[in-house]
């Protein structure tokens, strides 16, 4: 079955500072991984994922996750934090050989400070 | 707004009542999803359809829990009894058939709170 760790439940970066949200995830097969996002009263919005080719990708809001095989991590980056980016961010793995099931990590709050 | 739709936005319910969610999707989305969150939690997978066969269900979906989607399109999860451990954030999500497309899309959820 597979699973999501994201190893910290708080990060604090000052506003311009690059920021990095970490995950790892553990899955029989080859895995798709997935960013969300959550802001308060909101649901889960889509940020990127990474299904197959190029270990970066990119998404919305200038966020980009690396893809590492080897360490099965897909951590969380951009090069330079807003306040507005403050939020829940939780990660995401399915095993391609599963119907559906979408496992999530803890989640992580982002807090951006001025 | 073309998004996931989910109604009541809160419910509040006393322990042993029956309550009822409805999740509407994206319209051109086959596939919808339940999931449950609580506080400090990720969503939790409960159940997923494709058009209006249910094809997988959580272990945590016990009894008293039920979902529908009769026509393919909106769903509703119901739960009967209610306890107060099923005081939670419900949300469904919805993804198109699409060879290409994995992400699901989130609705703004229905917390339940039983009292």
């Amino acid at each position: 079955a597979q699973s999501v760790a994201q190893p910290e439940d708080q990060v604090n970066v000052a506003e311009g500072n690059p920021l990095t949200v970490k995950c790892t995830y553990s899955v029989s097969g080859n895995p798709y991984l997935f960013w969300y996002v959550q802001y308060p009263n909101r649901g889960l919005q889509f940020l990127l994922k990474y299904i197959t080719g190029d270990n970066l990708v990119k998404g919305s809001y200038g966020f980009e996750a690396e893809f590492n095989k080897s360490q099965t991590s897909f951590h969380l980056k951009k090069p330079s934090a807003l306040v507005s980016d403050s939020a829940l961010y939780f990660c995401a793995v399915r095993d391609i050989l599963s119907n559906n099931d979408m496992r999530f990590g803890a989640g992580t709050r982002l807090t951006v400070k001025p | 707004d073309t998004g996931v739709s989910q109604n009541p936005r809160h419910k509040i319910t006393k322990r042993g009542q029956n309550v009822t969610f409805r999740c509407d999707p994206i319209s051109e989305h086959n596939r919808l999803y339940w999931y449950r969150q609580t506080l400090g939690q990720g969503p939790e997978f409960l159940t997923y359809f494709q058009n209006e066969a249910q094809l997988e269900k959580s272990r945590l979906l016990s009894d008293r829990f039920s979902a529908e989607r009769p026509k393919g399109s909106f769903s509703t999860l119901e739960i009967q009894r209610t306890e107060q451990g099923d005081s939670a954030m419900y949300l469904c999500a919805s993804s198109s058939p699409g060879g290409s497309s994995y992400e699901q899309y989130f609705g703004p959820g229905t917390r339940l709170t039983v009292t």
